[in-house]
């Protein structure tokens, strides 16, 4: 069964340092979403990409925060200078965008921001 | 935006059916009702999505009165393992709002 699919597992980074979580999703997907996930809180969504664009952001997707499809294939978020709040899970999700279907998440990439 | 509301937590015990509520009064014409199931450190998984009336696969049902107002996960038979949090989701469009889910707890 096709699965998104994310790397590193794990990432450990000092503040400030830049880190790029890569995605690759579902190959017949259309549409890409990043969301994180604080320790011990819920899945916030972050943005969603389709048609090469931004087409939805949330408040915490700040201009610290970029996201990119440099391939067919891989989805990137990238976070420009990392805070100590930005630790928390991220999770890559795709979606085919057809009308009775949903979107597959990825298992996540740890993020530790020291 | 359709907000839903589920309870914080349930507790269960192995063997018996459990039924999740999730209420959305402002769901849309065009959305659709999903509900995830997420261990600890793990992404959500997708466990059924509907429309309206009921819907069945072969982990659980989903049953959506003629309002849609409301939506009710029904889990037959939980084991040890269906210990996770559950969340109901109504989405539209691109933007998905994941609320507090509900933490399922499965005692032997």
């Amino acid at each position: 069964e096709p699965e998104v699919t994310q790397t590193p597992s794990h990432q450990v980074t000092q503040m400030g340092q830049e880190v790029i979580l890569r995605c690759v999703p579902i190959s017949n997907h259309l549409y890409f979403y990043w969301y994180r996930q604080i320790l011990g809180q819920k899945v916030e969504f972050l943005v969603s990409f389709y048609n090469n664009e931004i087409s939805e952001k949330s408040e915490i997707f700040d201009d610290q925060f970029s996201v990119e499809r440099p391939d067919g294939s891989n989805f990137t978020l990238k976070i420009r200078s990392t805070k100590l709040e930005d630790s928390a899970m991220y999770f890559c999700a795709s979606y085919s965008g057809g009308p009775q279907e949903t979107q597959y998440f990825g298992p996540g990439t740890r993020l530790l921001v020291l | 935006l359709a907000k839903t509301t589920q309870p914080i937590s349930m507790d269960s015990y192995e063997g018996q059916e459990v039924n999740i509520t999730c209420s959305h009064n402002n769901i849309a014409t065009n959305d659709y009702i999903t509900w995830y199931q997420q261990f600890p450190s793990q992404g959500p998984r997708f466990i059924i999505q509907g429309y309206k009336t009921k819907v069945t696969n072969e982990v659980a049902s989903l049953f959506i009165p003629a309002d849609r107002k409301s939506s009710t996960l029904s889990l037959p038979r939980v084991s040890l393992s269906d210990t996770a949090v559950y969340y109901c989701l109504v989405a539209g469009g691109f933007k998905t709002i994941f609320g507090a889910g509900t933490r399922l707890f499965v005692k032997a």
